[in-house]
């Protein structure tokens, strides 16, 4: 089975903070995608990449950067957390390389709620 | 723009009822659809896929029906149970080579026992 973990089920920040969120991979997939997921909004695409070092923006990039050091880990950083960042956020890897179409597995999402 | 739509927000079916949850898309050029499931507090969860050279797939309880005239997506669960209760959404690859996908809004399926 695919497994795609991610470091927090819940956190709690403060508006200014920097935040981390991880996610971990252990299929060796090269491709992994960041979404947030709002009431209303359904799920929206923040950055993927399709290998350690790269790095593409999705549709919301704004207030987010990323990191890929390691093929199994892809993290998301909210540089300076503001209360509209208060979402759950989902981390995804597809098993086929770069752009081959495929379905994407989930982590267990962590919800962020800034203050 | 590219959109993919669920046609009811919320169904509500019998234990033991077949459900259908429908799904429009509008990019003719998607050829891979995915159903997914997310039960409450937790990520979505695979459930089925379908490739465009396909009209109907099944799986265990499941069957996904595509109708590419119509562009038209349905996810068909057999004797409904309990543990089904949960949000699906469908999802497309639409026109680009890049992996993305495009994800529909999510119709809510209440089992009442």
């Amino acid at each position: 089975d695919v497994k795609v973990t991610q470091s927090s089920r819940y956190l709690v920040k403060r508006t200014g903070e920097k935040v981390f969120l991880e996610c971990v991979q252990d299929m060796d997939h090269e491709n992994m995608f960041w979404y947030r997921q709002d009431p209303g909004l359904g799920l929206r695409l923040i950055y993927f990449s399709y290998d350690v070092k790269m790095k593409e923006k999705g549709d919301i990039p704004e207030g987010y950067s990323v990191s890929r050091e390691k093929k199994e880990r892809f993290s998301l950083i909210l540089e300076s957390a503001s209360t509209n960042q208060t979402s759950m956020y989902l981390c995804a890897s597809p098993p086929s390389s770069r752009g081959a179409p495929d379905t994407q597995y989930f982590g267990p999402g962590t919800r962020l709620t800034v203050l | 723009g590219e959109s993919v739509g669920l046609h009811l927000p919320t169904l509500s079916v019998q234990e033991g009822d077949n459900s259908i949850i429908n799904c429009a898309y509008s990019n003719s050029a998607s050829d891979y659809f995915i159903w997914y499931k997310q039960e409450s507090g937790k990520g979505p969860q695979f459930i089925i896929d379908i490739r465009s050279n396909m009209d109907k797939r099944q799986g265990q309880r499941v069957t996904v029906l595509l109708n590419k005239t119509v562009k038209h997506l349905s996810l068909q669960i057999a004797a409904t149970q309990p543990g089904d209760s949960a949000v699906y959404f469908c999802a497309e690859n639409g026109s680009s080579n890049t992996g993305k996908l495009i994800f529909g809004q999510g119709t809510t399926l209440q089992v009442k026992p």
